[in-house]
């Protein structure tokens, strides 16, 4: 069974400090990997898809990197408006669950200004 | 284009009540899919849909039936509402394997 773990739960930052999300990962051969954003009342929106290990994807302030085992959210010098849940699914490459996105819990990012 | 539209955004049912939740998305994508979302749980697939007149059941089909006659609509119905259902509900888009999703604003519904 494929199986997406985030980590931390929460992150408060303050504005300016640079951090890291984590998200491990256990699929049945790898297809894609997603990162989202949602914020409060909203549909998660996407940020990224990942495929291969060593890859790396970068917008603005945000940079995702993969490997075989886990995928990292990269935020430098982030702003209030950054502050979101962030999101990370999985993709399997055959069988039964190639259709789906299987999601983690997601981490809530807060930036103090 | 509006993406994917989900009416209504909110909802409050009583138990054993019915309702449709409706899903249109003008992408012309051949996937769908009805997720739900609960607090301090990851997103988890109801039903999805690989184009039109297909559909098959996700990893929470119970208590959920969905139809798919045409490739912009994809309605979710709930028979004989219960509160286990109390949940946001998002539909979702996507060109097929490999490709990302795109969400609707989700419909919040609450089963009293």
């Amino acid at each position: 069974e494929d199986q997406v773990t985030q980590s931390p739960e929460a992150l408060r930052l303050q504005e300016g400090e640079s951090s890291s999300l984590n998200c491990s990962y256990t699929v049945s051969g790898l297809r894609g990997l997603f990162w989202y954003r949602q914020d409060p009342g909203k549909g998660p929106e996407f940020l990224f898809t990942l495929y291969s290990a060593g890859e790396e994807k970068e917008k603005e302030r945000l940079k995702a990197t993969l490997t075989k085992k886990e995928s990292f959210l990269h935020i430098t010098a982030p702003k209030p408006e950054d502050s979101a849940t962030y999101l990370c699914a999985v993709q399997a490459q055959s069988g039964g669950s190639n259709y789906k996105l299987t999601f983690g819990k997601g981490t809530l990012l807060t930036v103090n200004p | 284009n509006a993406g994917v539209t989900q009416t209504p955004k909110f909802r409050i049912l009583k138990i054993g009540q019915s309702m449709t939740l409706q899903c249109t998305q003008d992408m012309n994508h051949n996937y769908m899919y009805w997720y739900r979302q609960d607090p301090g749980m990851g997103l988890k697939l109801i039903y999805y849909s690989v184009g039109a007149g297909i559909t098959d059941k996700g990893e929470v089909p119970n208590g959920y039936n969905v139809s798919r006659s045409t490739t912009e609509d994809f309605p979710l119905r709930l028979e004989l509402a219960a509160p286990s259902q109390t949940s946001v509900y998002f539909c979702a888009t996507g060109q097929g394997v490999g490709t990302e999703a795109f969400f609707g604003q989700g419909t919040r519904l609450t089963v009293v």
